[in-house]
């Protein structure tokens, strides 16, 4: 049972480059979520989705873009990547919303924009 | 999303038990009280979480004050394998999980 997995876990791009991380999860969990957390912070929402096919915008979604075609994976795009946007990226699945629901999270991927 | 607050850090030494608090004042009824913990380079990883009553489980205790509007993480026997940031988070049936800063822990020898 491999939980939550990642991919890449390092990446680096240049200003204007794209790219998709993949969020895979063997929970059958309905709930996921991209996160991202810059150094000494916090973690902040970006998008999360409540189901296949449902997406729906978090704290910070400006320049991401996401997609949930099958329930086990959960995309996060760049389309056109900038400095601010160099970070350590978290997924995250949950079973349901309810409150009584633990979440797990990815190892993470780091991404760094020159 | 009812809010919470952490200290920014605290330290422990070795062996002995930690005490970290978090206010929650404006929690409402059907909020559950979630502790997570994040070790250095990795992602977050569940604690404990509880409604009412104090719960225990293999890594931590949850102490919740009978008005509900603060709560108590208790790890009773801290190792240097547990130097972290605790983030102390309510959850209610809605869709977001919403961080706040959280508490760094130093453990010392």
């Amino acid at each position: 049972n491999a939980g939550v997995t990642q991919t890449p876990k390092f990446r680096v791009l240049k200003t204007g480059q794209s790219m998709t991380l993949l969020c895979a999860q063997d929970m059958n969990h309905e709930y996921m979520y991209w996160y991202r957390q810059d150094p000494g912070m916090g973690l902040r929402l970006i998008h999360y989705s409540v189901g296949e096919g449902t997406t729906a915008k978090g704290e910070v979604p400006d320049g991401y873009n996401v997609s949930r075609l099958k329930k086990q994976n959960f995309l996060l795009g760049l389309e056109s990547a900038a400095p601010s946007q160099t970070s350590v990226y978290f997924c995250a699945s949950t079973l349901w919303a309810g409150g009584y629901t633990e979440a797990f999270f990815g190892q993470g991927t780091r991404l760094t924009v020159v | 999303d009812a809010k919470t607050t952490q200290p920014n850090s605290m330290e422990s030494n070795e062996e002995e038990p930690v005490h970290l608090p978090c206010n929650h004042s404006t929690i409402s009824g059907t909020d559950y009280i979630h502790w997570y913990r994040q070790l250095p380079s990795q992602g977050p990883e569940y604690v404990i979480h509880g409604l009412t009553s104090n719960v225990n489980n293999r890594m931590a205790s949850l102490a919740i004050a009978e008005d509900r509007k603060s709560s108590t993480l208790i790890l009773h026997r801290a190792t240097l394998r547990d130097a972290a940031v605790y983030y102390c988070i309510l959850r209610d049936a809605g869709n977001m999980l919403t961080f706040g800063g959280g508490t760094r822990l130093m453990v010392k020898p």
